[in-house]
C-alpha cells in the first residue's frame, strides 16, 4: 500500500513552458484534492474531484487543469508556466471530504524561470 | 467565507518544555478541525482532529479541544522532544455544502524547533 505518489519530486520549468504534475493513490479513496504551499500562506486548494469524471475548481485555479478518467489518478497540468507557480504542489486523497482524514503526497517542488 | 488564523512563529523551545500553538477559526455551519504535521522535506501527515464541539483529538502526547465558545483549537504538548521539530498547520473542512467542497482551509503553519 503506497498510499498517496507524486511525479516528479523536483521539477524547473521555463516561462510558458506546460507540463503535468502526477498523482496516484491506491486507497480508493473517491475524494481527491491539488493543493499549492507558498510560504506563510499554508496551503490553498487548486482543484478537486469527488469521483471519477467530476472535477471542480478551487480557490486558486487559474493556470491549472485537472481531469479525473480513474479513482487512482489525478494529474495537475500547467498550461503555461509562469513565476508565480513556483510553488510546492501537494495531492491528497480521502475516503470522503467530510470530516475524515485526508492523506497526502510527498509534494513537488517546481520552479518556473 | 471559512479562515483560520494560527499564532506567529517561529517557536523555539528546549526539550522537555511545554508547547502551546494557538489555533482560531471562522466558519458557517459546523466544521471539523485538524492539526497537520509537516516534517522537513515530508507531506503533510495527520496529527489530530475533531469533529464536533468539545471533542478532544489527542496523538503522541499532543492534545487540542475543539471549543465552539472561543473558536478555538489550540495544539498542546507537556513536554516536547527534539523529533517534535516541524511545521504544525491548523485547519478546518466545513460540513456544509457549497464550493470547494471538502476544501480544507489551512492556517499560515508554525514551525516549531526543539533544541536538546
Amino acid at each position: 500500500n503506497a498510499g498517496v505518489t507524486q511525479t516528479p519530486k523536483f521539477q524547473v520549468l521555463k516561462t510558458g513552458q506546460s507540463m503535468t504534475l502526477q498523482c496516484a493513490q491506491d486507497m480508493n479513496h473517491e475524494y481527491m484534492s491539488w493543493y499549492r504551499q507558498d510560504p506563510g500562506m499554508g496551503l490553498r486548494l487548486i482543484h478537486y474531484s469527488v469521483g471519477a469524471g467530476i472535477t471542480d475548481q478551487g480557490e486558486v485555479p487559474n493556470g491549472y487543469n485537472v481531469s479525473r478518467s480513474t479513482t487512482e489518478d489525478f494529474p495537475l497540468r500547467l498550461l503555461s508556466a509562469a513565476p508565480s507557480q513556483t510553488s510546492v504542489y501537494f495531492c491528497a486523497s480521502s475516503y470522503s471530504p467530510r470530516g475524515y482524514e485526508q492523506y497526502f503526497g510527498p509534494g513537488t517542488r517546481l520552479t518556473v524561470t | 467565507g471559512d479562515s483560520v488564523t494560527q499564532m506567529e512563529g517561529p517557536v523555539t523551545l528546549s526539550e522537555e518544555a511545554c508547547l502551546t500553538i494557538n489555533c482560531t477559526y471562522t466558519a458557517t455551519g459546523y466544521p471539523s478541525l485538524f492539526w497537520y504535521v509537516q516534517y522537513p522535506g515530508e507531506g503533510l501527515q495527520l496529527l489530530l482532529k475533531a469533529t464536533k464541539a468539545d471533542d478532544k483529538g489527542s496523538n503522541k502526547g499532543f492534545e487540542a479541544t475543539y471549543r465552539k465558545e472561543t473558536t478555538s483549537f489550540h495544539l498542546e504538548k507537556g513536554s516536547v522532544q527534539v523529533s517534535d521539530s516541524a511545521v504544525y498547520f491548523c485547519a478546518l473542512t466545513n460540513r456544509a455544502g457549497g464550493t470547494s467542497y471538502g476544501k480544507l482551509t489551512f492556517g499560515q503553519g508554525t514551525i516549531l524547533t526543539v533544541h536538546p
